[in-house]
């Protein structure tokens, strides 16, 4: 089978960093994403690593190990606005197709 | 730019009713998908179509069926609504099937009692 195994929540004050964990087992691999979603809305997209190691984006980074099966998505200057929850998603075909982890709630506490 | 739309925002059906729910982009992309997700889960693909005129079963298929009406519409039917389809639906696209991003709307949350 395909399973992701990310933490269901994890807590962090205002200022601070935190990193958020994604192992995978899949059929095949060609690239980590990850998704932020807001109260149950939209899933936005983040990043996307297809090779290893650190991509980053502003405030974001995110990692990749092919040789472990890991990756991680690093928030830095932590703000009360990213109090949502983060997906990964593993695409293991050519044709693009999407497993999610089931996500991890993220707190930011003031 | 509107994105992704979905209609209805919310639903509430009976077992055994049927209903199709609409999605739409204006991006011009080429691949479009249907996603569930369910309480404390992560998404799970129903159904995905990779350019207009294919359509492609996804982890969960089961209980749907899906139409690419043209390169901008998806729409997903459920023919005899069970409870165990109670969910939230998102519909994405992406400029072709391979391109690592999606962009999701804003769901419809599903209700069958």
């Amino acid at each position: 089978g395909q399973s992701l195994e990310q933490p269901s929540e994890v807590t962090a004050v205002e200022g601070a960093i935190v990193q958020i964990n994604c192992t995978y087992q899949t059929s095949g691999f060609y690239g980590l994403s990850w998704y932020q979603q807001h109260d149950g809305g939209a899933p936005t997209f983040l990043s996307y690593n297809a090779l290893d190691g650190l991509e980053e984006t502003g405030r974001f980074s995110s990692f990749l190990s092919r040789s472990d099966s890991y990756g991680y998505l690093l928030l830095q200057e932590l703000q009360m606005k990213d109090s949502a929850s983060y997906f990964c998603a593993v695409r293991y075909n050519q044709g693009g197709k999407l497993i999610f982890g089931q996500g991890t709630e993220l707190s930011v506490k003031p | 730019n509107a994105g992704v739309t979905q209609t209805p925002k919310f639903q509430v059906l009976k077992t055994g009713q049927s209903m199709t729910l609409q999605c739409a982009q204006d991006m011009n992309h080429n691949s479009m998908y249907w996603y569930r997700q369910d309480p404390g889960m992560g998404l799970r693909l129903i159904y995905y179509s990779a350019s207009e005129g294919t359509t492609d079963k996804g982890e969960v298929p089961n209980g749907y069926n899906v139409s690419r009406l043209n390169k901008r519409e998806f729409s997903l039917r459920l023919e005899s609504a069970a409870p165990s389809q109670t969910s939230v639906y998102f519909c994405a696209s992406s400029e072709r099937l391979a391109k690592e991003t999606q962009y999701f709307g804003p769901g419809t949350r599903l209700l069958v009692l």
